[in-house]
């Protein structure tokens, strides 16, 4: 099974700073099948980023996704207000299971 | 617009059956995508259950699999999960979501593009 470590557990910034995301695969995650998701209390996930770098229609430019092999990064350019959530990565690139980090939370 | 939600029981005792359904609203459960459930627990965290395809196809996460079914109704429009013999343990949300096909290999994986708000299980006598 492939055990996916987000780092940091949380990130405290303000709307407007930079935030990077980090995401290390404890094996190489074939063809970058790497997603990041977004969670917010109350609300339904939502997928941002699939195959490490493709951003899902919708979602805005100021998140973008990174890396191959072992590691990935999610990074916010400019925080907004909504952006403050927990973030989650998930590796769909081996063997069963697919997996999920342990997420990175967000927060002002 | 297409949506997903989860019904259930809210509370099962330990050593019976949760079953859940997640009903699929504004578009079809036919359509090509896969139809799948993952929990989220104390214990483990975000954590992959089952995933159904329409045409009777079913994975598990090889962890759950003795214990666990789904199955995908398509006239009646919902998709379902039966987790047997729950413990403490099988406390948390339990989200549906809907799949999107890749391949690894000989296998078929997915990450999930929409989900729905999830439903929460607590196992306690």
């Amino acid at each position: 099974e492939v055990v996916l470590t987000q780092s940091p557990g949380t990130l405290s910034l303000s709307p407007g700073e930079r935030a990077t995301l980090s995401c290390r695969a404890s094996q190489s995650i074939y063809n970058s099948f790497l997603a990041w998701y977004q969670f917010k209390p109350g609300q339904a996930p939502r997928l941002l980023i699939f195959g490490a770098s493709s951003r899902v229609r919708g979602v805005p430019d100021r998140f973008s996704g990174g890396g191959s092999g072992t590691d990935f990064t999610l990074t916010i350019s400019r925080l907004e207000p909504e952006d403050f959530a927990v973030y989650y990565c998930q590796q769909y690139g081996s063997s069963p299971p697919l997996t999920f980090g342990g997420g990175t939370k967000v927060e002002i | 617009q297409l949506q997903l939600q989860e019904s259930g029981p809210g509370v099962v005792r330990p050593s019976e059956t949760l079953s859940l359904t997640c009903t699929v609203s504004g578009g079809s459960i036919s359509s090509g995508y896969y139809w799948g459930w993952i929990r989220q627990t104390p214990g483990k965290g975000l954590e992959w259950v089952a995933t159904a395809y329409y045409t009777g196809s079913k994975y598990y996460n090889p962890s759950l699999k003795s214990r666990v079914t789904i199955s995908v109704d398509t006239s009646r429009k919902f998709f379902s999960l039966n987790l047997f013999s729950v413990t403490a343990s099988d406390t948390g949300l339990y989200y549906c979501a809907r799949g999107d096909e890749n391949l690894y290999g000989d296998y078929v994986t997915w990450y999930f593009d929409l989900w729905g708000r999830g439903t929460m299980v607590v196992v306690s006598s």
